[in-house]
């Protein structure tokens, strides 16, 4: 059993769409982050949500934290061919930054 | 300021021979980490030192794995021998206190056994 499943884990959408992915827990957590993993890269940290039922914005990038730190969304605004790659929750340990990490949506923006 | 730096990028062996992989963590990092991902399953922790001393090694799957880290600077990580489930990419980050949670990767070394 995973702790933190990703939904969905592939997606294929063609440029301009939106596009919404989801981590879900049944843990309650103190903060959570979103990473961005392209091919032959590490996972670069993209936010780090802390409060319930914060919303971050990162330009075209939307991030949410359920109201019980449970659970979290990233909303993609007119997506467009660079936001392809691979989309990463986790969570870690504040203490020994140890990190835990979903499955991933693997998303591809066609032209 | 130079990133956290992986090599090789990719290995290929054979079942039962050894393979160090070797990070160097962004200068200054008391902290570093390594990760594995396998085909199809998530990213797992390994293991974790700060400075020269091992932290947390309870990601580490078993005793073919070796973990130094060489007066607080880079750090290796020995598979011995070898098993075809060994194969994956291994991730390597650093990070500071006290923003432990703030981790940078390396681009990772593909291990694949065969």
């Amino acid at each position: 059993t995973q702790l933190l499943e990703q939904s969905p884990q592939f997606l294929s959408i063609q440029e301009g769409e939106n596009l919404t992915v989801y981590c879900n827990s049944s843990s309650v957590f103190s903060s959570l982050q979103w990473y961005r993993q392209e091919p032959g890269e590490g996972p670069v940290l993209l936010v780090t949500v802390v409060t319930g039922g914060e919303v971050k914005k990162l330009k075209r990038l939307t991030f949410q934290f359920g109201d019980a730190r449970k659970d979290s969304s990233l909303h993609i605004t007119a997506a467009q061919p660079g936001d392809t790659g691979l989309y990463l929750c986790a969570v870690g340990s504040s203490n020994t930054g140890k990190l835990i990490f979903g499955q991933g949506t693997t998303l591809q923006v066609k032209p | 300021e130079a990133g956290v730096t992986q090599f090789p990028s990719h290995s290929v062996i054979e079942k039962g021979q050894t393979v160090t992989l070797r990070c160097d963590p962004i200068s200054g990092h008391d902290n570093l980490y390594w990760y594995r991902r396998v085909m199809g399953k998530e990213i797992k922790f390994l293991l974790h030192f700060v400075k020269e001393s091992k932290q947390d090694e309870s990601g580490m799957p078993n005793n073919r794995f070796l973990a130094e880290r060489t007066g607080g600077t880079y750090s290796t990580l020995k598979v011995q021998p070898a098993e075809l489930e060994d194969s994956g990419v291994y991730f390597c980050a650093s990070s500071h206190p006290p923003r432990r949670w703030k981790a940078f990767f390396g681009q990772g070394t593909r291990l694949t056994v065969v």
